[in-house]
C-alpha cells in the first residue's frame, strides 16, 4: 500500500529565509505532484515530476524528485508573504492512471 | 473558461438522507476523479473514472456511489448520509496520463 508522508506539518518561517519541505514516499513511483491550497478554496497544481532528477522551478519555488530514495523536495527561496498556504504532495503508483495518494500537507505560514 | 464546476457549494443533510453532487468539466479531459478531504488531512480518492462509461472504486469508496453521465460530468451520490461522511469534496479532471489534474471548488458537506 503507497503511503506519502510530509515533514513538516507546520512552518513558520519569516520573510526573506529559505526552507524546504519534504515529502517522502513508500513504494516505487516516478509521478510525483504538488499542489497548493489556500484556506477554503481548492487545490491549485504547482508541479508535475515524471523522472527520476526531474526538477521544476517557478519564482521562489522549486520542486525536485529522487525516485531512488523515494523523496522529494519543495524548496522556498526567499520566502514572502503570499506564498502562505497549505502545500501537499500527491504520488501515482499506478503508471499513469493518476489516482493520486497525497500526503498530509505542509501548512506554511510566512511572517513578516 | 469555467474548468471543473461543483454543486453544490455547501450541504446540511441529516442522517439517512441521499444525495447526489454533481460535477462538470468543459476541458474535454478524459479522467475525473472524486476526493474527500477531512481537517488536517490530505485529499483521499473515493471513486473515479479513466474515460466515458468506466469507473473505479479508489482508496475510500464505501458508502458511496459514481455516475460518468458523459465525458463532461462524473456525479457522486451518497444514498443514506452517515455522520462519518461528513467532509469537504473535491471533483477533479486530467488529460489521462501525466498531466497536472484540475480540481473544483469544492462541496462543503455536514450530516448531522
Amino acid at each position: 500500500e503507497l503511503k506519502v508522508e510530509q515533514n513538516p506539518l507546520f512552518l513558520s518561517m519569516q520573510e526573506g529565509k529559505n526552507y524546504t519541505i519534504y515529502c517522502n514516499y513508500s513504494t516505487t513511483s516516478d509521478r510525483l505532484y504538488w499542489y497548493r491550497q489556500d484556506p477554503g478554496k481548492s487545490l491549485e497544481s504547482l508541479f508535475v515530476l515524471l523522472s527520476n532528477g526531474a526538477v521544476k522551478q517557478e519564482g521562489r519555488l522549486m520542486a525536485s524528485l529522487d525516485t531512488k530514495a523515494r523523496l522529494s523536495t519543495l524548496h522556498i527561496t526567499a520566502a514572502v508573504h503570499d506564498l502562505s498556504a497549505t502545500y501537499f504532495c500527491a504520488v501515482d503508483g499506478t503508471q499513469g492512471a493518476q489516482k493520486l495518494v497525497f500526503g498530509q500537507g505542509t501548512r506554511l505560514t510566512i511572517n513578516p | 473558461n469555467a474548468g471543473v464546476t461543483q454543486t453544490p457549494k455547501f450541504q446540511v443533510l441529516k442522517t439517512g438522507q441521499s444525495m447526489t453532487l454533481q460535477c462538470a468539466q468543459d476541458m474535454n479531459h478524459n479522467s475525473m476523479y472524486w476526493y474527500r478531504q477531512d481537517p488536517g488531512m490530505g485529499l483521499r480518492l473515493i471513486y473515479y473514472s479513466a474515460s466515458e462509461g468506466t469507473t473505479d472504486k479508489g482508496e475510500v469508496p464505501n458508502g458511496y456511489n459514481v455516475s460518468r453521465l458523459n465525458k463532461r460530468e462524473f456525479s457522486l451520490r451518497l444514498e443514506s448520509a452517515a455522520p462519518s461522511q461528513t467532509s469537504v469534496y473535491f471533483c477533479a479532471s486530467s488529460v489521462q496520463g501525466d498531466r497536472k489534474a484540475f480540481f473544483g471548488q469544492g462541496t462543503r458537506l455536514t450530516v448531522v
